[in-house]
């Protein structure tokens, strides 16, 4: 499995944009990458799921450079409630899955 | 649409005590998934059931863990006896059949709490 780097912290303002960015320098040609969100005293929700490029839905964007090595994480204009953990995940199988240290986000008012 | 349930919230027992975990997942997911926190570590696979049959127990850390799934529905893990080290939260997730959706999103439950004494 491909590890995962990403910042252990990061702290921003209601209204911001947060951006995490995830480093995997050793993803396989077969990878995906997905991450997942989660609340205080809750199990971790899907946000977001790319190969390459750029993919977007409703909650978040997430943008995959060429190489594939990295991969940002982005949250337009968060709020309070975005206050969560965030978890970047590389592999190539949907049913065993990988997870690490986590970025936690703390949104402020 | 219920969520994926899991029984108890909850449980503080002595060490060498047996204790059962119980997991509901959403109606119509053949996959089933235990995942573990241990002290403040990452969250770890245990084992994946598809419909009653284990797919894969790799993450199952010894003997002392028995996971079922009989009917295909609800799962059950059990330890016994259980440990210190066994403290931590238990994840339940489930999904769908991957031959209808192109990514197989897994849906977590709250979690159980197992403190041990």
């Amino acid at each position: 499995l491909a590890k995962t780097t990403q910042p252990i912290s990061m702290d921003s303002y209601e209204g911001q944009e947060v951006n995490i960015t995830c480093s995997h320098n050793n993803i396989a040609t077969n990878d995906y990458i997905t991450w997942y969100q989660q609340f205080p005293s809750q199990g971790p929700r899907f946000i977001i799921q790319g190969y390459k490029t750029k993919v977007t839905n409703e909650v978040a964007s997430l943008f995959i450079p060429a190489d594939r090595k990295s991969s940002t994480l982005s949250l337009p204009r968060v709020s309070l409630s975005d206050t969560a953990v965030y978890y970047c995940l590389v592999g190539d199988s949907d049913y065993k899955l990988s997870f690490g240290a986590g970025t936690t986000v703390t949104v402020r008012a | 649409e219920a969520g994926v349930t899991q029984f108890p919230s909850h449980s503080v027992i002595e060490k060498g005590q047996t204790v059962t975990l119980r997991c509901d997942p959403i109606s119509g997911h053949d996959n089933l998934y235990w995942y573990r926190r241990v002290m403040g570590k990452e969250i770890k696979f245990l084992l994946h059931f598809v419909k009653e049959s284990k797919q894969d127990e790799s993450g199952m850390p010894n003997n002392r863990f028995l996971a079922e799934r009989t009917g295909g529905t609800y799962s059950t893990l059990k330890v016994q006896p259980a440990e210190l080290e066994d403290s931590g939260v238990y994840f339940c997730a489930s999904s769908q059949d991957s031959t209808v959706v192109y990514y197989n999103e897994q849906f977590f439950g709250p979690g159980t709490r197992l403190t041990v004494l």
